[in-house]
């Protein structure tokens, strides 16, 4: 069965600083792996996706990821982070292409001033 | 990307009735949807797989009885929470992908408060 697991439910950083948030997998087949953001009140956006091609995934708002197999991890960075990131993120795994996706437990991250 | 509409975005309902939520592929033709539910401040949990022309499979612990779902169509699937109680209250949340796709696609969600 696959699962993710997000390493800290709460993630606090000052704004311009490195964003780091945790993600690992645990999966039977090649993963497909996704970062969602979900702004209060709202759905989810998607934020990047590994499909098997590069390891180091690029997405929008300047966050990327790299899918690292010797470790099970997926997690997303961002070099500097913006007031406009705070929201709660979510790593999730998929074993087929738009087939159903599991969710982790989700990561809110804030920004201090 | 493929987009894909749920309606309505928020409904209130009383204790006892049942209220439907639909969601659209508007684009694309979509032989399987997903339905999830999040509670406040929790993760997305996946409820069941809605298969166009054929029943849904739920995921364990899920009432199929409580939670029905259609697929009667290749770019609609609906949910029905029968009987509501306040704890059905929640976010539900549906996607769907089409074939070629590198990921599912989904619905703005609804926000069902049962009062």
């Amino acid at each position: 069965a696959q699962s993710v697991t997000q390493l800290g439910s709460h993630v606090s950083v000052s704004e311009g600083a490195l964003v780091l948030l945790r993600c690992n997998y645990s999966s039977s087949v090649p993963p497909y792996l996704f970062w969602y953001v979900q702004y209060p009140n709202q759905g989810l956006q998607l934020l990047l996706k590994y499909t098997s091609a590069a390891t180091l995934v690029k997405g929008i708002n300047g966050f990327e990821a790299e899918f690292k197999k010797s470790e099970t991890s997926f997690h997303l960075t961002k070099p500097s982070a913006h007031m406009s990131d705070a929201a709660e993120y979510f790593c999730a795994v998929s074993e087929e292409i738009a087939s159903k996706i599991i969710f982790g437990s989700g990561t809110r991250l804030s920004i201090r001033p | 990307g493929a987009v894909v509409s749920q309606h309505p975005s928020r409904v209130i309902c009383k204790s006892g009735t049942s209220v439907k939520i639909e969601c659209r592929s508007l684009d694309f033709q979509a032989t399987t949807m997903f339905w999830y539910r999040q509670f406040p401040k929790q993760s997305l949990m996946l409820m069941a797989t809605s298969n166009e022309g054929s029943k849904a499979t739920y995921e364990q612990g899920v009432e199929k009885d409580k939670f029905l779902i259609n697929h009667a169509s290749l770019t609609l699937s609906t949910l029905t929470v029968t009987s509501a109680h306040p704890e059905d209250s929640s976010f539900y949340i549906c996607s769907a992908g089409q074939q070629g796709d590198t990921e599912a696609f989904f619905g703005q969600g609804t926000r069902l408060t049962v009062v």
